[in-house]
């Protein structure tokens, strides 16, 4: 079946630096990517939806100068959190969707010190 | 957004006995997806419903589509030890748009 992967899987950073989180679907076309943030015991909050060629589409409360995302194939979308902070500490995952199949990436474990 | 009541949020059983959770919404779905998480990792996928009153197996799970299209229920039949983790139930209104219920925490004892 489709797989769908997520680069690094777990990614300890310095508070104030950036951190770029990859979303790759491996043997489908993803028109459009989702991405979710999850806090322990928690369920799974989504960020923004992006399709693919175009500016991602923010959840209310979500900034968009602090995470950027691109989806700039339909293969590839990238989250990059900008001068991460403790409280960015999370796990990301993301969703590729072609319209008709959908799978969710292994997720990336960020912990900012 | 729409708000999904997932319940109980967690659950401790025995091995070998039937689990019963359940999702209900304010709102109408036109699909209900019910997912497990290992820690550590990404949501997959266990059932995907797609008609109201719909019910479907997959092995020892078995899940119901609401006839009101506002609930849904996931049954686990005779549990065994690797059924532990957290199980998701999803909805979905529109193409691509999913939310999640808060999840059910399963606890299974040898």
């Amino acid at each position: 079946g489709a797989v769908v992967s997520q680069h690094p899987s777990r990614v300890i950073c310095k508070s104030g630096t950036s951190v770029k989180i990859e979303c790759r679907s491996l043997d489908f076309q993803a028109t459009t990517m989702f991405w979710y943030r999850q806090f322990p015991k928690q369920s799974l909050m989504l960020m923004a939806t992006s399709n693919e060629g175009s500016k991602a589409t923010y959840e209310q409360g979500v900034e968009k100068d602090k995470f950027l995302i691109n989806h700039a194939s339909l293969t590839l979308s990238t989250l990059t959190v900008t001068s991460a902070h403790p409280e960015d500490s999370s796990f990301y995952i993301c969703r590729a969707s072609s319209g008709h199949e959908q799978f969710f990436g292994p997720g990336t474990r960020l912990t900012v010190l | 957004g729409q708000q999904l009541n997932q319940s109980p949020q967690s659950m401790f059983i025995q091995e070998g006995e039937d689990v019963s959770m359940n999702c209900t919404s304010s709102s109408i779905f036109n699909t209900w997806l019910w997912y497990k998480q290992d820690p550590g990792e990404g949501p997959v996928l266990l059932i995907a419903l797609y008609k109201a009153g719909e019910l479907t197996s997959n092995g020892r799970l078995t899940a119901q589509f609401g006839i009101t299209r506002k609930d849904s229920f996931l049954n686990i039949s005779a549990s065994i030890p690797s059924d532990v983790g957290i199980y998701f139930c999803a909805g979905s209104s529109i193409a691509n748009d999913m939310r999640f219920g808060a999840g059910t925490r399963l606890t299974v004892k040898p």
